[in-house]
C-alpha cells in the first residue's frame, strides 16, 4: 500500500537531547513537509522540501533541522534550542512540487513529550 | 502574514442535520482550498478540494468557494455521529517563496446522536 510512514508514534526526549524523527513516503511524491501541531490549534510549517538535496525553512524552524538525501525520505531532527518542543509532529507529502495546487496527505504523526 | 480564520467551535448539531463549517482567508490570490477532517489523536485526512467558485459535492459533503468574499465552506447532509471531529480548512498561498499550505486552527464538531 502507498502511503506515508512516520515512526516512531510516540517519543520521548529529556531536556537537553537531540531526537531525530523519521518519515518515509512511498507515493513518489517531490515535495514533503514538517508540521507541529499544539493542543487545540492548526498546523504550523516547520520545513519543507520540493526535491532531493533542497530544503526551505517554514514558518517555525527555530531549533530544527532536516535532510533530504532520498526522495522518499525526510527526516526531522528536534534539536536542544527547541525550548518547547512536546507536540504533535506530521509529515505529509504532495505530488508536483508546492509550486502546483495539490493537495498534502499526512502520516500517522509523532507524539513528541519532554520529560 | 497569510491568514485562515475558522471559528473553533465546539459546533454540535443533531444527527441527520446540515452542519455548516465556515472558512475566511486573507490572501486575496489563493487559487487552491482543501479540507480535512482530523479525529481526536489523529492525523487529518482529506475531504474535499475545490478550487473555482461554486460548489462541489462528494457524497455527504459540498464544498463552496467564493474567491471575491475570500471565503470557503463546508457542508455536512445528513450529519452522523462518525461525522464528529475537528475540520481543519486549508488554503495555499499564491505567491511567495513558499506558496505553502497554510491551515486554519480547526472546527470541532460533535454530532449529538
Amino acid at each position: 500500500d502507498g502511503g506515508i510512514t512516520q515512526s516512531p508514534k510516540y517519543l520521548f526526549r529529556k531536556e537537553g537531547q537531540n531526537v531525530t524523527l523519521s518519515c518515509e513516503q512511498n507515493l513518489n511524491h517531490d515535495a514533503m513537509y514538517w508540521y507541529r501541531q499544539d493542543p487545540g490549534q492548526g498546523l504550523r510549517l516547520i520545513y519543507y522540501s520540493q526535491i532531493v538535496n533542497d530544503f526551505q525553512k517554514g514558518d517555525i524552524a527555530e531549533g530544527y533541522s532536516v535532510s533530504r538525501e532520498k526522495k522518499e525520505s525526510f527526516p526531522l531532527t528536534v534539536t536542544s534550542a527547541q525550548k518547547n518542543p512536546t507536540a504533535f509532529y506530521l509529515c505529509a507529502s504532495s505530488i508536483g512540487g508546492i509550486w502546483m495546487d495539490t493537495e498534502a496527505f499526512f502520516g500517522q504523526g509523532t507524539r513528541l513529550t519532554v520529560v | 502574514q497569510k491568514e485562515v480564520e475558522q471559528n473553533s467551535g465546539p459546533l454540535s448539531v443533531p444527527e441527520g442535520a446540515i452542519a455548516s463549517l465556515n472558512c475566511t482567508y486573507s490572501d486575496r490570490g489563493s487559487q487552491s482550498f482543501f479540507w480535512y477532517r482530523q479525529y481526536s489523536g489523529k492525523s487529518p485526512e482529506l475531504i474535499m478540494s475545490i478550487y473555482s467558485n461554486g460548489d462541489k459535492e462528494d457524497g455527504r459533503f459540498t464544498a463552496q468557494l467564493n474567491k471575491a468574499s475570500q471565503y470557503v465552506s463546508l457542508l455536512i447532509r445528513d450529519s452522523q455521529p462518525s461525522d464528529s471531529a475537528t475540520y481543519l480548512c486549508a488554503v495555499r498561498s499564491s505567491s511567495g517563496s513558499a506558496r505553502q499550505l497554510t491551515f486554519g486552527s480547526g472546527t470541532q464538531l460533535t454530532v449529538l446522536p
